[in-house]
């Protein structure tokens, strides 16, 4: 099983800073892999697949970079709505995993 | 408009059964792999189950922690995916999450759309 470790665990950021957010996965999952954000009582949404490519829908400030074993999620300048809990999970074999997610806090 | 709506959680005695239920709308279900995703209270997210498309013979994958006492499945004529939970254990609670597989545009086999969940309690 692929195990995917997320850094920091928090991160504590103001409105309009860049967030950096690290994955790291103990094989490699080439770039078969994705970012989900998580709010309080709400179901994940994809934010990045194939560690790059922007969802549907998700603002330009989110970007996706690596492969291999080591990733990152970028988000460029904080809004408001941006602070909640991202997840990595790779498909790369099965089981699919996931991380155990960075907490994005207001600080 | 692709909605996913889970049904059946409840509360459970440990040993017992329970079927979850997932209502697709908005697509084929048939035509995309569906997943199912549990969230322990306060935990991270954690991958079920799976089954293929129709297309790839509907074949399925269960995480080790699952496999044998899970069993996910498909009425394409009710555009329903299920997840029968059978032997269930109190390190079973959890919000169980159905996802459909992104088939297009680029994407493939990462989880683009989510149900709200349903709560499963496992306790005496």
């Amino acid at each position: 099983e692929i195990v995917l470790t997320q850094s920091p665990a928090s991160l504590s950021l103001s409105p309009g800073e860049r967030a950096t957010l690290s994955c790291r996965a103990s094989q490699s999952v080439s770039s078969y892999l994705a970012w989900f954000q998580q709010k309080p009582g709400q179901a994940p949404r994809l934010l990045i697949y194939d560690a790059s490519n922007r969802a549907t829908g998700i603002p330009a400030r989110f970007s996706g970079s690596g492969s291999g074993t080591d990733f990152t999620l970028t988000i460029s300048s904080l809004e408001p709505e941006d602070f909640a809990v991202y997840y990595c999970q790779q498909r790369s074999s099965w089981p699919r995993t996931f991380g155990q997610g960075t907490k994005l806090e207001i600080k | 408009e692709v909605q996913l709506v889970e049904s059946g959680g409840g509360l459970v005695q440990p040993g017992r059964s329970l079927r979850l239920s997932c209502t697709a709308s908005g697509f084929t279900l048939g035509d995309y792999p569906m997943s199912w995703v549990r969230q322990a209270p306060g935990k991270g997210l954690e991958w079920i189950s799976f089954i293929r498309s129709k297309a790839y013979g509907g074949t399925t994958e269960y995480a080790a922690s699952v496999k044998g006492r899970f069993t996910i499945s498909r009425d394409e004529s009710k555009s329903i995916a299920y997840l029968q939970m059978d032997s269930l254990k109190t390190e079973d609670t959890a919000v169980y999450y159905c996802a459909r597989d992104c088939g297009g545009g680029g994407c493939y086999y990462y989880f683009d759309y989510w149900g709200q969940g349903t709560l499963v309690t496992v306790s005496s």
